[in-house]
C-alpha cells in the first residue's frame, strides 16, 4: 500500500511532441504529490507538485494532472525539447511521513 | 540562495578507509536529509535530521555514522564500507519536519566508489 507504481520506464519522444509519464498509488491518506527532475550526474530538483484538492497544476510547459477517484497523476510535458531529456521520478508522501518515490522514467527527447 | 552543497564530488575508498561527506546549506532549513542512490533508482533514504537532532534512522549499518554540528551543516562519516556501498550520496534539505510534504532541496551529490 506504500508503493507509487510509475510508468513507462523509459519514454523516446520528439521535439515538440508531448510526453506524459504515469504514476498510481495505493495510500488514500497520501496528500502531496511532487514530480522530480534529475539529470545525470546531479541530485532531484522539485519539477512541479500537487495536492489532492486540485486536479491540474500547470507551470509553463509542465502539467500534473490529478484523478483522486482512480488514485493516479500524471505529468504532462507540452511541446518536449532535448533540454528537457532527464529521468523523471514521482512521489507520494503524507505529512509527518517520507516520499515515497516511483522507479523512475528516462526521457529521451530526438532533436 | 536556494543551493545545497556537498563535498566531495567524486570519493575513492579502500574498504578499511575512513572517510567523511560533507553538506552545507544557507537557507534556514531545519530538516536534513541523507539518501542513497543507485544507478537507474530512486533515491532511498537513509537519515532525516530535524532542529539537529536524529529523527530517523532507516536501519542503516552502523558503517555509515550521521552527524549534524548546527542547522547549516550534516555530514555522513563512513567507515569499514563494503563494495556494494558504491552509490551516489546526495544530501537535502527542507525547512522543517513536515515530512516529504516539504519541498526538499537537493545537492548535486557524492559519488562514492568503495574498492
Amino acid at each position: 500500500q506504500q508503493q507509487v507504481k510509475q510508468s513507462p520506464q523509459s519514454l523516446i519522444v520528439q521535439k515538440g511532441g508531448i510526453s506524459i509519464i504515469n504514476c498510481a498509488y495505493e495510500n488514500t491518506a497520501f496528500d502531496y504529490f511532487p514530480w522530480y527532475q534529475q539529470f545525470p550526474g546531479k541530485g532531484p530538483a522539485l519539477l512541479i507538485a500537487i495536492r489532492p484538492d486540485v486536479s491540474e497544476k500547470k507551470e509553463g510547459r509542465f502539467t500534473i494532472s490529478f484523478n483522486k477517484s482512480a488514485k493516479q497523476f500524471s505529468l504532462h510535458i507540452m511541446d518536449s525539447q532535448p533540454g528537457d531529456s532527464a529521468t523523471y521520478f514521482c512521489a507520494a508522501s503524507r505529512r509527518n511521513y517520507q516520499l515515497i518515490w516511483g522507479a523512475g522514467t528516462k526521457l529521451i527527447i530526438k532533436p | 540562495d536556494t543551493e545545497v552543497t556537498q563535498t566531495p564530488k567524486h570519493l575513492v575508498m579502500g574498504m578499511t578507509n575512513k572517510k567523511s561527506l560533507k553538506c552545507e546549506q544557507h537557507m534556514g532549513h531545519r530538516a536534513m536529509y541523507w539518501y542513497k542512490q543507485k544507478a537507474k533508482k530512486p533515491p532511498e533514504l537513509m537519515f532525516v535530521y530535524s532542529y539537529e537532532k536524529l529523527s530517523i534512522n532507516e536501519s542503516v549499518p552502523s558503517r555509515f555514522s550521521p552527524e549534524c554540528p548546527n542547522s547549516s551543516l550534516l555530514n555522513l562519516h563512513l567507515h569499514a564500507l563494503q563494495p556494494e556501498d558504491s552509490a551516489l550520496y546526495l544530501c537535502a534539505s527542507s525547512r522543517g519536519l513536515a515530512g516529504g510534504s516539504d519541498e526538499q532541496y537537493f545537492g548535486p551529490g557524492t559519488r562514492l566508489t568503495v574498492t
